[in-house]
């Protein structure tokens, strides 16, 4: 089993919609959630994160965890054309070390239709 | 204007040549990290470091190391290249505990 899963996509979504992207991960310990916004050609950049379970919102977007079924979404209203993209959910786990190291998954692709 | 460098863009390197990516960044970050990224199995660790001199292995850290003798500069060397080692290598740098990882532009790097 991975240990981030994510459905590689493409998610297509129309303009203006609600689209929602999906990780699930499978270290319980796990301590802290993270999305990046991966555009073709460029490198991540940070677009949320989250620690406690719920949902916490940042102008369109809308993080929510929920440890207990360990899964973590994205939720992005009024999709526009400028947010397709790769996203790529990261998760903030300890390793054997006793080190924090942070475990990418493979990204959904996300395409807005005009 | 936070900034993580790495020193191409693009090489292209002959199979058993060893080969040296540098990254460094200015915002005084204490963790450095080194991932490649293949289509379909997204961004995977190789190498990082907490500290000065200090390095921990990721996930796959066979047929590579580092090298990080100042906090602003982690090196990924790959002792022998191999064409399985043909990817898209990426640095990245944050704050100890911090929740953004902050990355260089990325080397696309190709043995042949």
């Amino acid at each position: 089993q991975k240990e981030v899963e994510q459905n590689s996509g493409p998610l297509s979504v129309p303009e203006g919609a609600i689209a929602s992207l999906n990780c699930t991960y499978s270290d319980r310990g796990s301590q802290s959630f993270f999305w990046y916004r991966q555009y073709s050609g460029k490198s991540p950049e940070l677009i949320m994160f989250i620690y406690s379970n719920g949902d916490k919102e940042d102008g369109r977007f809308t993080a929510q965890l929920n440890k207990a079924s360990q899964y973590v979404s994205l939720l992005i209203r009024d999709s526009q054309p400028s947010d397709s993209a790769t996203y790529l959910c990261a998760v903030r786990t300890m390793n054997s070390g006793g080190y924090q190291k942070v475990t990418f998954g493979t990204g959904t692709k996300l395409q807005v239709i005009p | 204007d936070v900034k993580v460098t790495q020193s191409s863009r693009y090489l292209v390197k002959r199979t058993g040549e060893k080969v040296f990516l540098e990254c460094v960044q200015d915002m005084d970050h204490e963790n450095m990290f080194w991932y490649r990224q293949d289509p379909g199995l997204g961004l995977r660790l190789i190498y990082f470091s907490y500290d000065v001199k200090m390095k921990e292995k990721g996930d796959i850290p066979e047929g590579y190391s580092v090298s990080r003798e100042k906090k602003e500069r982690f090196s990924l060397i790959l002792e022998s290249a191999s064409t399985n080692q043909t990817s898209m290598y990426l640095c990245a740098s944050s704050l100890q505990g911090g929740a953004e990882a902050f990355f260089g532009q990325g080397t696309r790097l190709t043995v042949v």
